[in-house]
């Protein structure tokens, strides 16, 4: 399996709380991305990254900003956590045009 | 802005029995499409990658068809087993960003 790793994999927080969820790859892919899946609406995209410093909102980006300033690590941050926010959050890897492998997903519940 | 849709949204057959998932989607303008498979309260493995230029993909009991044009994509699953119980997620690309659709949860009874 590529090397994708998520952390933390599991967090409780209050609202008006800042969080920073980090993916962290070995593959050197260029592509990273995060997504939110939630009962009812699936897989949706929050924000990616097309290398370093390069990063594009996705559908649901509202509320959150990230940072891309190595290959390897890509920093998703809740500047202030709202309930809404409570979700599963994955992040996937890419090479363009190669399969897309996803992390192992971080449970956040903002309280 | 891609739209995809998964049918049937859930399925139940008896083990040995073929599987028939359906995806469809509203932009053919797709580089790749991908199909994953997730295991309750787990991630998201990579099942098969189909080309745009592809029409076909095989990984032993797993098929994949793709006709862009249309905006299809079916997933057969040859003899199924208890272990193959899982959503199924179906993933166009478009510009290297993946869209999904719901899923479809199958349940294979031993």
């Amino acid at each position: 399996d590529a090397g994708i790793t998520q952390s933390p994999r599991h967090k409780v927080t209050e609202t008006g709380t800042p969080v920073t969820l980090r993916c962290h790859q070995t593959e050197n892919h260029r592509y990273m991305y995060w997504y939110r899946q939630d009962p009812g609406h699936g897989l949706r995209l929050i924000h990616y990254s097309y290398g370093v410093k390069d990063t594009d909102k996705g559908e649901v980006s509202d509320g959150y900003s990230v940072s891309r300033s190595k290959t390897e690590d890509f920093l998703l941050t809740l500047e202030s956590a709202t309930s809404s926010q409570t979700s599963v959050y994955f992040c996937a890897i890419s090479e363009g045009g190669g399969p897309a492998v996803f992390g192992p997903g971080t449970r956040l519940t903002v309280l | 802005k891609q739209e995809v849709t998964q049918i049937p949204a859930a399925l139940s057959v008896p083990e040995g029995e073929n599987l028939v998932l359906n995806c469809s989607f509203t932009d053919s303008a797709i580089y790749n499409l991908q199909w994953f498979r997730q295991d309750p309260g787990k991630g998201l493995t990579s099942l098969l990658l189909i080309q745009s230029s592809q029409r076909e993909q095989t990984s032993g009991r797993l098929n994949a068809s793709l006709d862009k044009s249309s905006g299809r994509s079916t997933l057969y699953i040859a003899a199924s087993q208890p272990g193959d119980s899982a959503t199924y997620l179906c993933a166009p690309s478009n510009d290297y960003k993946l869209s999904f659709g719901a899923g479809t949860t199958v349940t294979v009874r031993a």
